[in-house]
């Protein structure tokens, strides 16, 4: 089946250590995005891609990273530098409409962060 | 900045009855929204869309209204059904990005 699929599901880190999130697609979508979900909040943008070998970063990209080396995949690497990365992770992807994001994105289930 | 706001963290209706979600946003650049519907441990699914050009779209029980000039949209589902019960979340997109509100909580009670 067709989907978006990320792992792990559930992760815990100690302070100081990186940690890297998959996402892969079989969708053939262009567009590939992450976003962080903490209580009370919307879904926040971290880092997008719209294409193999290029990436944007979102509103909170600091101490994050992302790669881009193939469409299907889009890794997550949370760094230490990263000052609260406890949170709930949501890669999402879509086809790519020109240049604008005006259609719906198709998300994974997941994964959640804790840092101990 | 949140330029995408849902204010009711949470709403409760009885089943059958008309559920009414609000969100409003601040940037007057967004020209397409969408709901999403989001279960405990799953991702977000798409639900429904308007265009910035229409002030309503509708998909069976959903229907989905746009206010400009308030920059206000509103999602409502009738008849709810106990299987509406989840978090919704309220989207907005120009050409770079796509913003989200924080969520409503929708029960449903038999």
């Amino acid at each position: 089946d067709g989907g978006i699929t990320q792992s792990p599901k559930y992760l815990f880190r100690k302070e100081g250590q990186n940690v890297t999130l998959s996402c892969e697609q079989n969708l053939n979508h262009d567009a590939m995005y992450w976003y962080r979900q903490d209580p009370g909040q919307g879904l926040r943008l971290i880092y997008y891609s719209q294409i193999v070998n290029d990436f944007q970063k979102g509103d909170i990209a600091e101490g994050y990273s992302v790669s881009r080396e193939k469409k299907e995949s889009f890794p997550l690497t949370v760094t230490s530098a990263q000052k609260n990365p406890t949170a709930f992770y949501l890669c999402a992807s879509s086809p790519n409409l020109g240049t604008s994001i005006t259609g719906e994105l198709f998300f994974g289930e997941g994964s959640r962060l804790t840092v101990l | 900045d949140q330029q995408v706001k849902q204010n009711s963290p949470s709403l409760s209706v009885q089943e059958g009855r008309i559920s009414i979600l609000n969100c409003d946003y601040t940037n007057s650049m967004f020209d397409y929204f969408l709901w999403y519907k989001k279960y405990p441990a799953e991702g977000p699914t798409f639900l429904i869309s308007i265009s910035s050009i229409k002030d309503k779209n509708e998909d069976g029980r959903f229907t989905v209204f746009l206010n400009k000039s308030a920059k206000h949209l509103s999602l409502h589902i009738v008849p709810s059904q106990p299987g509406d019960s989840a978090v919704y979340f309220c989207a907005a997109s120009d050409n770079n990005d796509m913003r989200f509100g924080a969520g409503t909580r929708l029960t449903v009670k038999p």
